[in-house]
């Protein structure tokens, strides 16, 4: 079985462009979430859906962040346009269950902003 | 949104040493507490998920145990080995979100 899978493993843009992360969830994952680790820092959250719709989006930082899940499959995150406090690593997970079950994590989009 | 230490920031053993690591929380109002293992440009792999006070649960030479009424879990490692370097991170569920703590980085060198 496919595990959940990252595009691209890196990106290094300049500031005021604009980037799309895409995420591939585990097939039949109904819940797939959307977390970033800035260096030195602690992953954090956000945004969740469940199947296409939005469950909790509190954890983005700001409107230059847009997320989607057409059709509840695939995800992409685009950042538009791209600051230098964008720079981190974005890790996209998926879970059959809503609350207490593991995640199971991709290995992650490595963003530089220059 | 809940609060996760973890310590030591990091950790240096030589291969074969025991070790051990401490996540502590200030609550005990969560659904479940996670420990997941990350090696560097992999994804996070989840180790154990505990959500009842007095928990422990074991895979291979890893272990760890929850308390919830003094707001701590303990990771444990028996017998270091050199592939068991990797980050070590605990998450706290307080809601559909995993709230996590900064890791823990360990070193195992033969």
């Amino acid at each position: 079985e496919a595990g959940v899978t990252q595009f691209p493993s890196h990106s290094v843009i300049e500031k005021g462009q604009t980037v799309t992360l895409r995420c591939d969830p585990i097939s039949g994952h109904d819940n797939l979430y959307w977390y970033r680790r800035v260096m030195g820092k602690e992953i954090k959250f956000l945004l969740h859906f469940v199947k296409e719709s939005k469950q909790d989006e509190s954890g983005m930082p700001n409107n230059r962040f847009l997320a989607e899940r057409t059709g509840g499959t695939y995800s992409t995150l685009k950042v538009q346009p791209a600051e230098l406090e964008d720079s981190g690593v974005y890790f996209c997970a998926s879970s059959q269950a809503l609350i207490g079950e593991k995640l199971f994590f991709g290995s992650g989009t490595q963003l530089s902003v220059l | 949104i809940l609060n996760v230490e973890q310590s030591p920031q990091s950790l240096h053993v030589q291969e074969g040493d025991s070790t051990n690591f401490t996540c502590s929380f200030p609550s005990s109002n969560f659904y479940a507490l996670h420990w997941y293992r990350w090696e560097t440009a992999k994804s996070p792999e989840a180790l154990f998920v505990m959500t009842l006070n007095g928990d422990e649960k074991k895979k291979g030479r890893i272990s760890a145990t929850l308390n919830t009424k003094e707001g701590y879990s303990y990771l444990y490692i028996k017998g270091s080995q050199p592939e068991d370097s990797a980050t070590y991170l605990c998450a706290l569920n307080s809601g559909y979100a995993l709230n996590f703590g900064k890791g823990t980085s360990l070193l195992v060198t033969p």
